[in-house]
């Protein structure tokens, strides 16, 4: 069984750095038809791809949020990091960890399946 | 940056088929995916690869493309089919996905 979770604080204040772990259960981060990817969304809004990583440690991200944002992974455990600095209250939101399955010679993928998603606010 | 646009609502009868548009200029060139919200959970993959089901989804989710506008297709839609559907592709270079603005499906 494929599990994604999400964790991190649920409360940052304006102009700190967000940091969030995704732990991933029943496949392995070297796989190379697969990666994990972040994804938000703000209360009663639309989801907003953030970033995704790869087994090579190929990378991307959103292009508006680029300046921002940095993912990384962590094979041995499982885990893949994304930082966020410089919150603001407008990047309050449910953020999604899911696990990207990649088309073939591309770098890009659709999302299966989903974490349960962690609320991150920010407010001072 | 690029754009996915989706109609905000559809509403459909029960038994109806429900249909949800999703229009990009790439659409021609890269895969498009469905997802599924219902309130308080995350989301659902029901369509990938334009018209492909994951196992698991019932038969009347169907996917279509023709140019540059996809479809997804509720045929003989449930109470249960009552969610948020958004589309998701990739901008023509293949760098990075993008999220339609979502269309909410509304069972009368």
């Amino acid at each position: 069984q494929v599990t994604l979770k999400e964790s991190g604080p649920v409360l940052v204040k304006p102009t700190e750095t967000l940091t969030l772990t995704c732990t991933v259960s029943g496949f392995s981060l070297s796989n190379a038809r697969m990666g994990v990817s972040w994804i938000r969304q703000p209360p009663g809004k639309a989801l907003e791809w953030l970033a995704h990583i790869f087994s090579n440690d190929e990378k991307s991200y959103s292009t508006s949020l680029k300046s921002r944002l940095t993912i990384s992974k962590d094979t041995s455990k499982s885990q893949v990091v994304l930082t966020m600095t410089n919150m603001d209250p407008v990047d309050t939101a449910t953020y999604y960890c899911a696990r990207i399955w990649r088309v073939p010679a591309t770098a890009i993928g659709w999302f299966d399946p989903w974490g349960q998603g962690t609320l991150v606010t920010v407010s001072s | 940056s690029y754009e996915l646009t989706q109609p905000p609502s559809v509403s459909v009868s029960p038994g109806q088929t429900a249909r949800i548009t999703c229009s990009g200029d790439a659409l021609p060139k890269q895969y498009a995916y469905w997802y599924q919200q219902k309130p308080g959970q995350a989301p659902v993959l029901v369509i990938y690869k334009d018209s492909e089901r994951p196992s698991g989804i019932p038969e009347r989710f169907s996917g279509s493309s023709s140019g540059t506008t996809v479809t997804l297709t509720i045929s003989g839609v449930q109470a249960e089919d009552e969610a948020d559907y958004y589309c998701q592709s990739a901008d023509s270079s293949g760098t990075y996905e993008v999220f339609g603005g979502g269309t909410k499906l509304t069972v009368l």
